[in-house]
């Protein structure tokens, strides 16, 4: 069964630096996000990407944050300068559509900030 | 806004027991509603979805009917095993536009032989 892989596993990174999560979508899904899981907290939507472009995204998705599909298969999340805060689980996901269509999840990148 | 809200856990039986893990949610439009499982070390897997109202979505033993008049959808399962220890989500997806899930706390099941 096709699935979606995330790498790394776990990153660590010292504040303030730049971290880019990588992720390969299920190849013939259209609709991408992010998520992300704060230890001991809800699983919370970051942005959604559709047609090259974002199409949602949650105040939690400033500035610091961007989104990008640089080929034909990978997505990726960046985060510009990290802080404290951003330690967390985070997901990427994808789907063929919309509506109804279930939203398949990667094993996640378990991001540590020093 | 729209949020689900799941018990508390965690939940632990033993082999063979009945299994419930109640959700409730609220929403403004019409949302289709979800249970994901994450076993350790693992990224999040669809369990089951029902899309309206009536609906009971099923999948390897798990049931869960969606109930409008209740705004709930509880997971139920009426034999676990020791393999069904896992952190179970319930989620929602509004109707309309938006694409977003919007998950509860997670609760974690531990079943002892």
């Amino acid at each position: 069964e096709p699935e979606v892989t995330q790498t790394p596993s776990h990153q660590v990174t010292q504040m303030g630096q730049e971290v880019i999560l990588r992720c390969v979508p299920i190849s013939n899904h259209l609709y991408f996000y992010w998520y992300r899981q704060i230890l001991g907290q809800k699983v919370e939507f970051l942005v959604s990407f559709y047609n090259n472009e974002i199409s949602e995204k949650s105040e939690i998705f400033d500035d610091q944050f961007s989104v990008e599909r640089p080929d034909g298969s990978n997505f990726t999340l960046k985060i510009r300068s990290t802080k404290l805060e951003d330690s967390a689980m985070y997901f990427c996901a994808s789907s063929f559509g919309m509506s109804n269509q279930p939203q398949h999840f990667g094993d996640g990148t378990r991001l540590s900030i020093l | 806004g729209d949020s689900v809200t799941q018990m508390e856990g965690p939940v632990t039986l033993s082999e063979e027991a009945f299994l419930t893990i109640n959700c409730t949610y609220t929403a403004t439009g019409y949302p289709s509603l979800f249970w994901y499982v994450q076993y350790p070390g693992e990224g999040l897997q669809l369990l089951l979805k029902a899309t309206k109202a009536d609906d009971k979505g099923s999948n390897k033993g798990f049931e869960a009917t969606y109930r409008k008049e209740t705004t709930s959808f509880h997971l139920e399962k009426g034999s676990v095993q020791v393999s069904d220890s896992a952190v179970y989500f319930c989620a929602l997806r509004d109707g309309g536009a938006t694409n977003k899930l919007i998950f509860g706390t997670g609760t974690l099941l531990a079943v002892q032989p």
